[in-house]
């Protein structure tokens, strides 16, 4: 069964600094992946979503990601954070054309100091 | 507003007791999911169909649980004999066909005590 490891649990970061969250999978063949965030008290959001094409994907808010085949990896980044950052955020991946059932990773904890 | 309801938002039960769960897709989505949330994890699924068809489900989902969707519009998602152990937050997600992402509703927080 596929499996999504997400490396950080919390990060903490001071405003305008960059930030990189790691997203690594395990399965071989054709996977559709995802970034959720999830903000204090709200419902899980899609920030960005990779399905093929361009392997830098670009998303709402400012945030993107890279999709690296060769590492099975989708990070996430964001040049600049703003306190309004603060939120949790899940990746994810779906199989093919199967279903569209998500894997989710165990999420990060993104603190921004004002 | 993503537009995937969930009904109650909260609940807090008694062990043993059975507790019912909706969830209203986006109303142009023919698939729709279950997952399950506790604390510091990411979602499990659970269980998922397709109009009113279940196609999958997770081992996740002992026979405790059981889940609908019986007119390929909203769903349920029933828990019988509640165990301190489903304390979780149950999400539900629909999506349409295809390669497309999942709208997630905003939880109901289940608490057995």
């Amino acid at each position: 069964a596929q499996s999504v490891s997400q490396h950080n649990h919390h990060v903490i970061l001071s405003e305008a600094a960059s930030l990189e969250l790691g997203c690594n999978y395990s399965y071989g063949g054709t996977v559709n992946l995802f970034w959720y965030v999830q903000y204090p008290g709200q419902h899980l959001q899609l920030l960005l979503k990779y399905f093929s094409g361009d392997p830098l994907v670009k998303g709402i808010k400012g945030f993107e990601a890279e999709f690296i085949k060769s590492k099975f990896s989708f990070n996430l980044r964001k040049p600049s954070v703003q306190w309004s950052d603060t939120a949790e955020y899940f990746c994810a991946v779906t199989l093919g054309n199967a279903g569209n059932m998500l894997t989710f990773g165990g999420g990060t904890r993104l603190m921004v100091k004002p | 507003d993503t537009g995937v309801s969930q009904n109650p938002r909260h609940k807090i039960t008694k062990r043993g007791q059975n507790v019912t769960f909706r969830c209203d897709p986006i109303s142009e989505h023919n698939r729709l999911y279950w997952y399950r949330q506790t604390l510091g994890q990411g979602p499990e699924f659970l269980t998922y169909f397709q109009n009113e068809a279940q196609l999958e489900k997770s081992r996740l989902l002992s026979d405790r649980f059981s889940a609908e969707r019986p007119k390929g519009s909203f769903s349920t998602l029933e828990i019988q004999r509640t165990e301190q152990g489903d304390s979780a937050m149950y999400l539900c997600a629909s999506s349409s066909e295809g390669r497309t992402e999942a709208f997630f509703g905003q939880g109901t927080r289940l608490t057995v005590v």
